[in-house]
């Protein structure tokens, strides 16, 4: 299976600021890269898919960037519905595999 | 309203079967392969399981090959995950996802979720 790593596990950020957040796969997967955003209680929502495509209906304060082995989730300016956990995960190959999650919280 | 809705969760023995359901709707149910992913508590999202759009294809997470099965009715709009030999480590929110061919398979639409708690 392809293991995927992100980073950092916990970012504390004020409203306003642009964070950014990495996944680093174990061998190359393409652009078959997508970004969910979680909510304490409910299900995963998808924000990007193929690296960079923004999914209808997310803000275009979300962005993604990428290929290969490494990805990365930037958000340019910190909304206070924002802080979450946000997943990475590839669709490039069974299984398709998460990151272990980095948690937005407010500082 | 595109939705996936999961029932069938509850408290079983480690050791004991439960089958979980994911009723579709909104969609054409039969042109997408589902998936199945959980989350114990208070950690990260576990992938599980996967059928294809026709039921022809199976895949599983080495965590749970052998103990689960998964499967679908077309004709009833539902996958199904039957789970055998719980254990401890079984307890999550299983969650069954869409993985949408247009939006390089990622997984578009998620259900609700369902609790499984494996407890004596």
């Amino acid at each position: 299976d392809i293991q995927m790593t992100q980073s950092p596990s916990s970012l504390s950020a004020s409203v306003g600021d642009r964070v950014t957040i990495t996944c680093r796969t174990s061998q190359s997967i393409s652009t078959y890269l997508n970004w969910y955003q979680q909510k304490p209680g409910k299900a995963p929502k998808l924000l990007i898919y193929a690296a960079s495509s923004l999914q209808s209906g997310v803000p275009s304060r979300f962005s993604g960037s990428g290929s290969g082995t490494d990805f990365t989730l930037t958000i340019s300016s910190l909304q206070p519905e924002d802080f979450a956990t946000y997943y990475c995960q590839q669709s490039y190959s069974n299984a398709y595999t998460f990151g272990q999650g980095t948690k937005l919280e407010i500082k | 309203e595109v939705q996936l809705v999961e029932s069938g969760g509850g408290l079983v023995q480690p050791g004991g079967s439960l089958r979980l359901s994911c009723a579709a709707s909104g969609f054409s149910f039969s042109s997408y392969a589902i998936h199945w992913v959980r989350q114990a508590p208070g950690k990260g999202l576990e992938y599980v399981s996967a059928i294809s759009s026709n039921g022809g294809s199976t895949y599983y997470a080495n965590s749970v090959k052998g103990r689960f099965t998964i499967s679908r009715d077309n004709s009833k709009n539902t996958l199904y995950l039957q789970m055998g030999s719980l254990r401890a480590e079984d307890m999550a929110v299983y969650y069954c996802a869409r993985e949408n061919s247009s939006s390089s398979d990622a997984f578009d639409i998620w259900g609700q979720g369902t609790m499984v708690t494996v407890s004596s």
